[in-house]
């Protein structure tokens, strides 16, 4: 089982609709989730993070966290051709006995993101 | 305020050669990991430096090794390139890891292709 798992998409969704990114994660004690965006041949670009479970808002973005199903999402209102990206969930693990993390990163695939007009 | 910058931004190696790559951290920041990146692939850790020493290291094998200097900036260095290392590797700075969320800075990347 992969640490960090997204469908590869493509994802495809018109302009003005909302766009549903989903991820899981194997690592119960996860404590933190972070979405980056990367266009085609650019680095990845943080876009949210969120540690609580619930939903954070940002914009057009919105971040849910649901630790008890192991489950990270990302909404995108009023999806834009300039969305189209490709979506990476990021996940930093359970914090070591010293109470700190070193903050490795552990990616999903990504998402592949298309916004059709 | 300069954001996370890397040098050379392309290189071209053949195998076994060796390959230097360059990192400057955010302004502020003074911890770096470093990613590789293959083709459709999420990043994976290679490994993070914090004061001038590698504090964590994901599974890649000794060849791929680094340096951080007092300014922050890091190196990596891979030796004994194979075809397999083709790939963007990517530069990621962040604050001291006092809190869960660690956000951490990409920058632009370089794009190693070893032939």
């Amino acid at each position: 089982q992969k640490e960090v798992e997204q469908n590869s998409g493509p994802l495809s969704v018109p302009e003005g609709a909302i766009a549903s990114l989903n991820c899981t994660y194997s690592d119960r004690g996860s404590q933190s989730f972070f979405w980056y965006r990367q266009y085609s041949g650019k680095s990845p670009e943080l876009i949210m993070f969120i540690y609580s479970n619930g939903d954070k808002e940002d914009g057009r973005f919105t971040a849910q966290l649901n630790k008890a199903s192991q489950y990270v999402s990302l909404l995108i209102r009023d999806s834009q051709p300039s969305d189209s990206a490709t979506y990476l969930c990021a996940v930093i693990p359970a914090f070591n006995a010293g109470g700190t993390s070193y903050g490795k990163l552990t990616f999903g695939q990504g998402t592949i993101l298309t916004v059709h007009p | 305020d300069a954001g996370v910058t890397q040098s050379p931004t392309h290189l071209i190696k053949t195998r076994g050669q060796q390959v230097t790559l360059r990192c400057s951290p955010k302004s502020g920041h003074d911890t770096v990991s470093w990613y590789q990146q293959a083709l459709g692939q999420g990043p994976q850790f290679i490994f993070q430096y914090y004061e001038e020493e590698e504090r964590q290291r994901g599974n890649f094998p000794d060849r791929f090794s680094g340096h951080q200097f007092p300014n922050y900036s890091s190196e990596l260095n891979v030796n004994a390139l194979l075809l397999g290392d083709s790939a963007l590797y990517l530069c990621a700075s962040s604050l001291p890891l006092a809190t869960p969320y660690n956000e951490q800075f990409f920058g632009p990347g370089t794009r190693l292709t070893v032939l």
